[in-house]
């Protein structure tokens, strides 16, 4: 099985401030890893597909970056709407649908 | 707009079984692959099952392998879980999930649509 690690467990920052993001692969999933973001009391949201790929509807200041097993999730500017769960999802056997991250908590400063 | 529904979830003793229930609109279902998956208390995301569109191809964990059943009925649009033997490590949200597709590389790259979730518990 696949085991992906998220880095940190919690980033704590401030409105406006950069935000990055790490997931890290126990081997190879290529380019197939998928972002979620998940607020409290709601279903997560897709955010990034494929690494890179933006979601439909996903604003610009989400982007995704990497391949193999090291990957990166980088918000460029903090909204408040921004502060939530995020998780990594390998797709690389799918189908079924892959291993998630354990999560990283963005949490306002 | 394009919607899943979950239901069917509740308080039930260990070893108790449950079905829930996945109603879908706004979307032809029968087109998509679709997928379980739950959440427990305070944790992180898991994948439960998976289910191809014609309902002939279908995957387990192997935390509840042996003991769900995932199933469709295109007809109705809806997606199901039957949970058998139910045990405390059950107790979650269960979510329901559309698989997005690429047929240019013939892959799933995500679940672009979830439902709102139904709380199982199991307790005695």
């Amino acid at each position: 099985e696949i085991v992906l690690t998220q880095s940190p467990a919690t980033l704590s920052l401030s409105p406006g401030e950069r935000a990055t993001l790490s997931c890290r692969a126990s081997q190879s999933v290529s380019s197939y890893l998928a972002w979620y973001q998940q607020k409290p009391g709601q279903a997560p949201r897709l955010l990034i597909y494929d690494a890179s790929n933006r979601a439909t509807g996903i604003p610009a200041r989400f982007s995704g970056s990497g391949s193999g097993t090291d990957f990166t999730l980088t918000i460029s500017s903090l909204e408040p709407e921004d502060f939530a769960v995020y998780y990594c999802q390998q797709r690389s056997n799918w189908p079924p649908g892959g291993t998630f991250g354990q999560g990283t908590k963005v949490e306002i400063k | 707009q394009v919607q899943l529904v979950e239901s069917g979830g509740g308080l039930v003793k260990p070893g108790g079984s449950l079905r829930l229930s996945c109603a879908a609109s706004g979307f032809t279902f029968s087109d998509y692959y679709m997928s379980w998956i739950r959440q427990a208390p305070g944790k992180g995301l898991e994948w439960v099952s998976y289910i191809s569109s014609s309902g002939s191809t279908i995957y387990y964990a192997d935390s509840v392998k042996g003991r769900f059943t995932i199933s469709r009925d295109n007809a109705k649009n809806s997606l199901y879980l039957q949970m058998n033997s139910l045990r405390a490590e059950d107790t979650a949200v269960y979510y329901c999930a559309r698989e997005a597709y690429d047929y240019s590389n013939l892959k799933g790259y995500g679940m672009d649509v979830w439902g709102q979730g139904t709380t199982v518990t199991v307790s005695s």
